[in-house]
């Protein structure tokens, strides 16, 4: 079937720290797995996607990797600021041309 | 370069009512998708239609909704005799090709139904 886990739901941490958000899938062919940035009142901003030949993908303070033996795929942001608070979302795409997306996690930094 | 375009924002409508949301993809772009969101929680995808065509309505309820992406115009979704569980929002997006083209997505529908 067609599912992707999210967790944690939530995640507080304090400005300069890491944040880390896992995710699993379950379809062996996905091959394509975005991560969403969704601020209040705005639809998802794409802010990181990796594909499945390659094991880890790093954008500045983001970086995203893959592990598709165990179906699971994570988020890590460094030195997070009070404006990477947000909703951040996960998804995973089929050969049919679906994004699936997990249930979401809430970033709250403190500054 | 204008990004995917939501209207209207905001839709409050009375039970029994009909709801249209319409999309404009980004230019160039001829994939779209409608997902809905309730509140706290995540996107669930309806439909992928790409120009004329639906490919994927699998998310989509059997009765009451619809969607079309005419040759010309915007993407539009219709809900027919809305109901209160209807209330949502509902995001489009666009791609220049399949789900494994990175989606844009609009700013989203807020249907209200009292």
């Amino acid at each position: 079937g067609e599912n992707v886990e999210q967790h944690p739901s939530t995640l507080s941490v304090q400005e300069g720290d890491s944040a880390v958000i896992k995710c699993t899938y379950s379809d062996s062919a996905s091959n394509y797995f975005p991560w969403y940035k969704q601020e209040l009142g705005k639809g998802p901003q794409l802010i990181i996607d990796i594909r499945s030949n390659v094991g880890e993908k790093k954008d500045q303070r983001i970086a995203v990797t893959l592990n598709k033996t165990a179906k699971h795929f994570s988020l890590h942001i460094t030195e997070t600021q009070p404006e990477d608070s947000a909703v951040y979302f996960c998804a995973a795409v089929l050969n049919t041309d679906k994004l699936i997306f997990g249930t979401g996690t809430r970033l709250q930094v403190f500054p | 370069n204008a990004g995917v375009m939501q209207n209207p924002r905001h839709l409050v409508r009375r039970r029994g009512q009909e709801a249209r949301l319409r999309c404009s993809p980004m230019k160039g772009h001829s994939h779209v998708y409608w997902y809905r969101q309730l509140p706290e929680e995540g996107l669930k995808f309806m439909v992928y239609l790409q120009k004329e065509n639906i490919i994927d309505e699998s998310g989509m309820p059997k009765e009451r909704f619809s969607a079309e992406f005419p040759k010309e115009g915007p993407s539009i979704l219709r809900i027919q005799q809305v109901v209160r569980g209807d209330s949502a929002a509902y995001f489009c997006a666009s791609s220049p090709g399949g789900a494994d083209s990175p989606l844009h997505f609009g700013n989203g529908t807020r249907l209200t139904v009292t």
